[in-house]
Formats: structure tokens, C-alpha cells, sequence
């Protein structure tokens, strides 16, 4: 089945630790997002990629980076600068990066500070 | 500043009470709305799109319409299977992102 796989589904991050959170896709699609998710709030975007070696900074790409070397594959590094890093982390792909494509999503990482 | 606003945060029905939930937008340059339906911890799964004020789409019990300023999905005769948090989003062509609101939760009681 196609669809898009997030790993680890939970994840601890001691004080000034680097964490890397997977993204991959099998739906042959060309745009990849990360999104957190907190609660009461709205999905906001951390970074996007358009196509393979080349990414944008969303709305809150601060303490996080990222990098797209495959068409699959698009990880998460939450870096210890991100002074908040408890959240909820989505994946998304859609087909290309305009809107009249809908975002598929992962099943999400659920990160936590130890 | 763009905004999407979901009304009501939480809403309980009665297994067959048919309401709606509102998503309200002032975005400008709106090229599409999405509806999507989050279970706990899971990610969203994609509902509908819709394009253009005046448009519907169905989907079981649910039917999204979309107006100028704003978009409901209707729920005819929930079942508790239905219970999810429901999201909106608005796909802005300035910016070329996603904005999304925070959420319904519906819960349907048997």
C-alpha cells in the first residue's frame, strides 16, 4: 500500500541533543512538509521541498533543518536550539507543491523532552 | 492578517443528531479548502477539496459547501465512528502554503 511512513512514533530528546525524525514516502509524489502540532493550535509549517536537493523555511523553521536527498525521503533534525521542542510532528507529500493538490499525511512523531 | 477559524472548538451530538461545523476564513487570493479528519494520535486523513464558492462534495454522512468567506461540513445521522477532530485548511496562493484552523472535536454518543 502506498502511503507515508514516520518513525520513530515517539521520540525523547535530552538537554542539548540533536534529533532526527524520519519521513518517507512511496506515493511517487514530488512535494514533501513538515508540520508540528500543538494543542488548541493549527498545523504550522516548519519546512517544505519542492523537489530533490532543494527545500524552503515555512512559518517556524527556527531550531529545526532538513534535507532531501532522495525523492523519498525528507528528514527532521530538531536541533537544541529549538528551546520547545515538545510537540506533535507531521509529515505530508503531495503530488507538486500548488494548492489544488491535496497533502497526504504520516502518522505522525510525538517528541518529548526527557 | 490571513486566519482560519473553526467554530465550534468541541461539540457533542446523539447518535443521529445531524449539525454542521464552521470554518471561516480571511485569507485573500483563496485557491482551494480542504477538509481533513484527525484521529487521536494519528495524522490527518485528507476529506474533501473544494475550489470554488457554491461547491459541494459528499462523502457518506459528510457534505462540505463552500462560500465566499466561509465553509461547512454537514454530518447527516453521525454514527460514533464519526467521533474525530475535523480539520479546515486554506490553500493561499500568496505564500503558496497551507494555512490550517485548530480543530473541531466531535464526539457522537450512542
Amino acid at each position: 500500500d502506498g502511503g507515508i511512513t514516520q518513525s520513530p512514533k515517539y521520540l525523547f530528546r535530552k538537554e542539548g541533543q540533536n534529533v532526527t525524525l524520519s519521513c518517507e514516502q512511496n506515493l511517487n509524489h514530488d512535494a514533501m512538509y513538515w508540520y508540528r502540532q500543538d494543542p488548541g493550535q493549527g498545523l504550522r509549517l516548519i519546512y517544505y521541498s519542492q523537489i530533490v536537493n532543494d527545500f524552503q523555511k515555512g512559518d517556524i523553521a527556527e531550531g529545526y533543518s532538513v534535507s532531501r536527498e532522495k525523492k523519498e525521503s525528507f528528514p527532521l533534525t530538531v536541533t537544541s536550539a529549538q528551546k520547545n521542542p515538545t510537540a506533535f510532528y507531521l509529515c505530508a507529500s503531495s503530488l507538486g507543491h500548488r494548492g489544488y493538490q491535496p497533502q497526504h499525511f504520516g502518522d505522525g512523531t510525538r517528541l518529548s523532552i526527557l | 492578517e490571513d486566519q482560519v477559524t473553526q467554530s465550534p472548538e468541541a461539540l457533542r451530538l446523539q447518535e443521529g443528531e445531524s449539525s454542521s461545523l464552521n470554518c471561516s476564513y480571511t485569507v485573500s487570493g483563496l485557491r482551494g479548502l480542504f477538509w481533513y479528519r484527525q484521529d487521536p494520535g494519528k495524522g490527518p486523513e485528507f476529506l474533501f477539496t473544494l475550489y470554488s464558492a457554491g461547491e459541494e462534495k459528499e462523502k457518506e454522512r459528510l457534505k462540505a459547501t463552500l462560500t465566499k468567506k466561509e465553509s461547512f461540513l454537514h454530518i447527516t445521522a453521525p454514527k460514533p465512528e464519526d467521533s474525530a477532530t475535523y480539520l479546515c485548511a486554506v490553500y493561499m496562493e500568496y505564500g503558496n502554503k497551507l494555512v490550517f484552523g485548530a480543530g473541531t472535536i466531535l464526539r457522537v454518543k450512542s
